[in-house]
């Protein structure tokens, strides 16, 4: 079974651009979620997709937007960047809601560096 | 909003030894999981433990959530190279899957 895919693995961008990057789930999930991990903040939560509606959000500005199709497989979007969204961008799918304990796998991220 | 402090940040083990990290919440946790990543890479699930008291172990890894379900530890048996890493611990609410995570503890095993 094929683990959770991101594209593309590493990206450079010019501040003021915008970045889409794509997420594919494990087969059969879900929920799709997004983090950004920095060395200064660490591992922060994006925001949570489950059967195309976002379920949860974390405290990003509204260039920050995401959406997920009826396949589950999953886009996020980055508008104006700045150089502080240079960032690792991770992934996460898992099979249902967690309150039937369910387990969330990351894929291996995108590299993004604006400059 | 719940917050998770892991301890130590760092540490250097020689090959062989014990190690045990630490996540402690500020809040009740519904969910703890452990993962391992490598330098820009992406995280790799070790285990979940949900209900208090719980003890997981893969290969030699084990961890455990205590009875009060705010504290868990995570600990390696004779540790090895490839025990090396970043280990985090991720915590969120009974439903949804935002998971808020430690700054992590980064692992070196000496040879």
């Amino acid at each position: 079974k094929a683990g959770v895919t991101q594209t593309p693995r590493y990206l450079i961008k010019t501040r003021g651009q915008q970045v889409t990057l794509s997420c594919s789930p494990i087969s059969g999930h879900r929920s799709v979620s997004w983090y950004q991990q920095t060395p200064g903040q660490g591992l922060q939560f994006l925001f949570e997709y489950f059967s195309e509606t976002q379920r949860n959000k974390g405290n990003f500005p509204g260039r920050f937007s995401g959406r997920q199709f009826s396949n589950s497989r999953s886009e996020m979007n980055v508008s104006t960047l700045e150089l502080g969204d240079s960032a690792l961008y991770l992934c996460a799918s898992s099979p249902q809601d967690r309150s039937g304990g369910n387990t969330i796998y990351f894929g291996e991220g995108s590299w993004l560096t604006v400059v | 909003s719940q917050e998770l402090e892991q301890s130590p940040q760092s540490l250097i083990v020689q090959e062989g030894k014990n190690l045990t990290i630490n996540c402690t919440s500020s809040k009740t946790l519904y969910g703890l999981y452990w993962y391992k990543q490598k330098y820009g890479e992406g995280l790799i699930f070790l285990m979940m433990l949900q209900k208090g008291g719980e003890e997981k172990s893969h290969e030699k890894i084990t961890a455990k959530l205590d009875e009060k379900k705010q504290q868990s530890s995570l600990h390696i048996t004779a540790s090895q190279p490839s025990h090396a890493g970043i280990y985090l611990c991720g915590a969120g609410k009974a439903a949804g899957n935002k998971l808020t995570f430690g700054g992590g503890t980064r692992v070196l095993v000496k040879p």
